[in-house]
């Protein structure tokens, strides 16, 4: 199984939005709405954003949101703070009780 | 509150077997599975596998098969990944992760790195 395709860098201003795509195929992201994506600081363990494509866990900011359109899902950050520069990750299911990790996107906040 | 303790770093000689243990604590332990998620030096996340905890049943990466051991004991509420064989490239964080179901991973342990020098 093929790791998801991530953009390598994304970049924003403070109070601007951006979004990170995150490309599988029909017989992953395509066919289950199983998609999550993890914030990651360096030296720290992954923190859970989004699961289930578009849920937010308790405690996480409404700025960030997920969607899914055809075979790419995507998360959006609104209002871009500098405590949201990180590395970002999806994770999809790819059936027979697998998953799989996109490569990751480092955000940077300018 | 829910905390998953995971053991200390470990250093290796290829060809070797390492065990990584992860203990469960603030709910009950046979009630989510534990995923094994690793990262290499600098690289991104790779799930290696998962075992639910009330059957002891696990799933892994095929990349994984034959030389991961996914197993649990539920009196201490503790699972480990053992691998084998052990490369060079295997050097990374191995995170143990309480998962809800496919895609709801809320509880990461602390990591620990598993070592093999070249």
């Amino acid at each position: 199984q093929s790791a998801l395709t991530q953009p390598a860098s994304v970049s924003g201003s403070p109070g601007q939005s951006i979004t990170i795509s995150c490309t599988g195929t029909s017989s992953d992201v395509g066919s289950y709405n199983l998609v999550s994506w993890f914030q990651q600081r360096p030296g720290k363990a992954p923190k859970l954003m989004i699961y289930d494509v578009s849920k937010r866990p308790s405690g996480v900011s409404n700025r960030f949101s997920g969607s899914k359109s055809g075979n790419t899902a995507s998360l959006t950050i609104s209002g871009l703070q500098a405590e949201d520069e990180a590395a970002y990750y999806c994770c999809s299911f790819v059936g027979s009780s697998t998953l799989v990790f996109g490569g990751g996107t480092k955000l940077t906040v300018l | 509150q829910v905390q998953l303790v995971q053991s200390g770093a470990e250093v290796k000689r290829p060809g070797a077997s390492v065990k990584v243990s992860c203990k469960a604590s603030g709910y009950s332990f046979t009630d989510y599975y534990i995923h094994w998620v690793r990262q290499a030096p600098g690289q991104g996340l790779e799930w290696m596998g998962r075992i639910n905890p009330n059957t002891g049943a696990t799933n892994s990466a095929q990349k994984f098969q034959g030389r991961v051991t996914m197993t649990r004991d539920t009196s201490i509420s503790t699972a480990y990944m053992e691998l084998s064989g052990l490369r060079f490239d295997d050097t990374a964080v191995y995170y143990c992760v309480r998962g809800y179901s496919y895609s709801n991973f809320d509880y990461w342990g602390q990591g620990t790195l598993v070592t093999v020098p070249s």
